[in-house]
């Protein structure tokens, strides 16, 4: 069974910090991880996916993450929040092969001030 | 190039009744997988089909069923409404059911049980 852990619900930074969303997850096969932004009454759109290449993932509008196994944890960073950053993200983990299910993180709000 | 389509954007519905949901996939696309989201919570998988058949179910009572057409359109039905159905139906597609391949969402349908 796979699952994923998001450890904060709610995250609050100002414009022009860096941000940290964190993420756990647990599979029992060699999974891919994936980050989802979703903006207000828009649909999910993918940051970046991990699929067992390079541990450190760079995505869309400077975002990254690293996979990191022997933590279980695949973070999101960026380091400089923009505005337009503010929406709810979700850590999804996907089994390899052709187990595609996806299964997503309750989702972490990410709130930036000026 | 479209991308995924879903329709109607929004339905209202009273308990007991059915409804039918639709789904085109992006262009070159042949699998589409099926997500429930709940207000406030994370897209649950529903089903996935793939050559016409269901190959992965989630935890979903069979008054949720769906179908895929030779053109690789999809419909999911629900059956006997209940209050708790109310939620975001997400559609995605994707180039076969592989956990390495992105899978791509529509704008999803709200969907409002009375």
């Amino acid at each position: 069974a796979q699952s994923v852990t998001q450890l904060d619900s709610h995250v609050s930074v100002s414009e022009g910090t860096p941000v940290l969303l964190r993420c756990n997850y647990s599979s029992s096969y060699s999974p891919s991880l994936f980050w989802y932004v979703q903006h207000p009454n828009k649909g999910l759109q993918l940051l970046l996916k991990y699929t067992s290449a390079a541990t450190l993932v760079k995505g869309i509008n400077g975002f990254e993450a690293e996979f990191k196994k022997s933590e279980t944890s695949f973070h999101l960073t960026k380091p400089s929040a923009h505005m337009s950053d503010a929406a709810e993200y979700f850590c999804v983990v996907s089994e390899s092969g052709t187990a595609s299910k996806l299964t997503f993180g309750t989702g972490t709000r990410l709130q930036v001030t000026l | 190039d479209a991308g995924v389509t879903q329709s109607p954007t929004h339905l209202i519905k009273t308990r007991g009744q059915q409804v039918t949901l639709r789904c085109s996939p992006k262009s070159g696309h042949d699998t589409v997988s099926w997500y429930q989201q709940a207000l406030g919570q994370g897209p649950q998988f529903i089903f996935q089909y793939y050559e016409e058949e269901e190959r992965q179910r989630g935890n979903f009572p069979d008054r949720f069923s769906g179908h895929q057409f030779p053109n690789y359109s999809s419909e999911l039905n629900v059956n006997a409404l209940l209050l708790g159905d109310s939620a975001l139906y997400l559609c995605a597609s994707s180039l076969e059911p592989s956990g390495y391949n992105e899978q791509f969402f529509g704008p999803g349908t709200r969907l409002t049980v009375l």
